[in-house]
């Protein structure tokens, strides 16, 4: 079936340090979307891509929907304490159809 | 707004009792929700779609007769976890996709489920 690549599992940072993640697909998705989740939690949604090429900002967090529609990337500028927890992406093929996850990347920051 | 809700928050259980969990929609109707199962340090995995006045659709490999799903109204999906056992102890996660948005799912704060 249809997986979602994130790598590498875990990411360190300092405080107050920009990061990128990335996400990779062999298959065409439509609609990219990136959560937080924090432990002991559900995911929470912090973008929603849905244009081949796109780039949408929320506060500190941009993502784009790469041009070839096989890949996002998610940046976090200016890392603070609160910004630890895991990261999916996750996307859609389609209108009303599932999602699918990547295996999420566990970030933490060193203040 | 989009935000969905999940009660119990945490239920402990003896082995062959049935556990009923519900997820709600509480500002936004959802013609269609998700229920996932979480394992630790683990990605979501989906379990079924449940669509409202509809029998839900279940990925292979999870037992329906096992895991009961309700989605009688746009705002409220139960799951029921039948005859549960140890190995059914999880971490359950609902979401819901707004019936004026296109794939955004939004998602419930999960139930620890602890099977003794």
């Amino acid at each position: 079936g249809q997986q979602l690549n994130q790598s590498p599992q875990s990411m360190f940072i300092q405080e107050g340090e920009d990061v990128s993640m990335n996400c990779t697909s062999s298959s065409i998705f439509n609609t990219w979307l990136w959560y937080k989740q924090d432990p002991g939690e559900g995911p929470v949604l912090l973008i929603a891509l849905y244009k081949a090429g796109e780039l949408t900002s929320n506060g500190r967090l941009t993502a784009q929907f790469g041009i070839t529609r096989k890949d996002s990337f998610l940046n976090i500028s200016a890392s603070i304490p609160s910004d630890v927890g895991i990261y999916f992406c996750a996307g859609s093929t389609g209108a009303n159809s599932k999602l699918t996850f990547g295996k999420g990347i566990t970030l933490s920051v060193r203040p | 707004g989009a935000v969905v809700s999940q009660h119990p928050s945490w239920v402990i259980c003896k082995s062959g009792t049935s556990v009923k969990i519900e997820c709600r929609s509480l500002d936004f109707q959802a013609t269609t929700m998700f229920w996932y199962r979480q394992f630790p340090k683990q990605s979501l995995m989906l379990m079924a779609t449940s669509n409202e006045g509809s029998k839900a659709t279940y990925e292979q490999g999870v037992e329906k007769d096992k895991f009961l799903i309700n989605h009688a109204s746009l705002t409220l999906s139960t799951l029921t976890v039948t005859s549960a056992h140890p190995e059914d102890s999880s971490f359950y996660i609902c979401s819901a996709r707004d019936i004026g948005t296109v794939d955004e799912q939004f998602f419930g704060p999960g139930t620890r489920l602890t099977v003794l």
